[in-house]
């Protein structure tokens, strides 16, 4: 099973600021990956698969990098809607698909 | 619009069994496999169980297989999850979600609501 792993558990940042969110795989995944945000009493909402594509709708200031086993989701200028839990998750091996264990994006 | 309405949680006491239910419309049912993700409250995202557009692949996670079983009726445009043998640990939301692929190795591009399964005695 691949186990994904997230960093930092929670991030700090000011609206207006950058956010750098990581997420490392515990073996290649190619660029299987795809980040989620999800609100409080919300179901998560995919926002970056295949690492870099954003999912329809999903404004340009989300953006995904990497490949292979370290990737990274940067939100270039911090919006208040922004502010909820990331997660990441493998699609490259299944069963089972996995998933990071959540960065919590909050206000500084 | 997609939708995805999952049925069925609620109160049941450890070691009885529980049938999820999942109504899609919005796109083509028959096109898309489909999987069961599970959330306590407050916690993280734990993938359950999927299964492939036309029920010609299954998996489940080590944590519900032998208890969980997971099928599909694509003229209904439904999936199900009949759980067995009901464990405290498995109280969770659990997220009808619809897979960008026809099998797998692709993102999950629709959750519904989710439907909240409680197991306590």
């Amino acid at each position: 099973e691949i186990v994904m792993t997230q960093s930092p558990a929670t991030l700090s940042v000011s609206p207006g600021e950058r956010a750098t969110l990581s997420c490392r795989a515990s073996q290649s995944i190619s660029r299987s990956l795809a980040w989620y945000q999800q609100k409080p009493g919300q179901p998560p909402r995919l926002l970056i698969y295949y690492a870099s594509t954003r999912a329809t709708g999903v404004p340009d200031r989300f953006s995904g990098s990497g490949s292979g086993t370290e990737f990274t989701l940067t939100i270039s200028s911090l919006q208040s809607e922004d502010f909820a839990v990331y997660y990441c998750q493998q699609y490259n091996n299944w069963p089972p698909y996995t998933f990071g264990q959540g960065t919590k994006l909050e206000t500084k | 619009e997609v939708q995805l309405v999952e049925s069925g949680g609620g109160l049941v006491q450890p070691g009885r069994s529980l049938r999820l239910s999942c109504e899609a419309s919005g796109f083509r049912f028959d096109d898309h496999a489909m999987q069961w993700v599970r959330q306590v409250p407050g916690k993280g995202l734990e993938w359950v169980a999927g299964v492939s557009y036309n029920s010609g692949s299954i998996g489940y996670a080590d944590s519900v297989k032998g208890r969980f079983t997971v099928s599909r009726d694509n003229a209904q445009k439904s999936l199900y999850l009949q759980m067995k043998s009901l464990r405290i640990e498995d109280t969770a939301i659990y997220y009808c979600v619809k897979d960008a692929s026809s099998r797998w190795g692709r993102e999950l591009d629709f959750w519904g609501q989710g439907t909240l399964v409680t197991v306590s005695s």
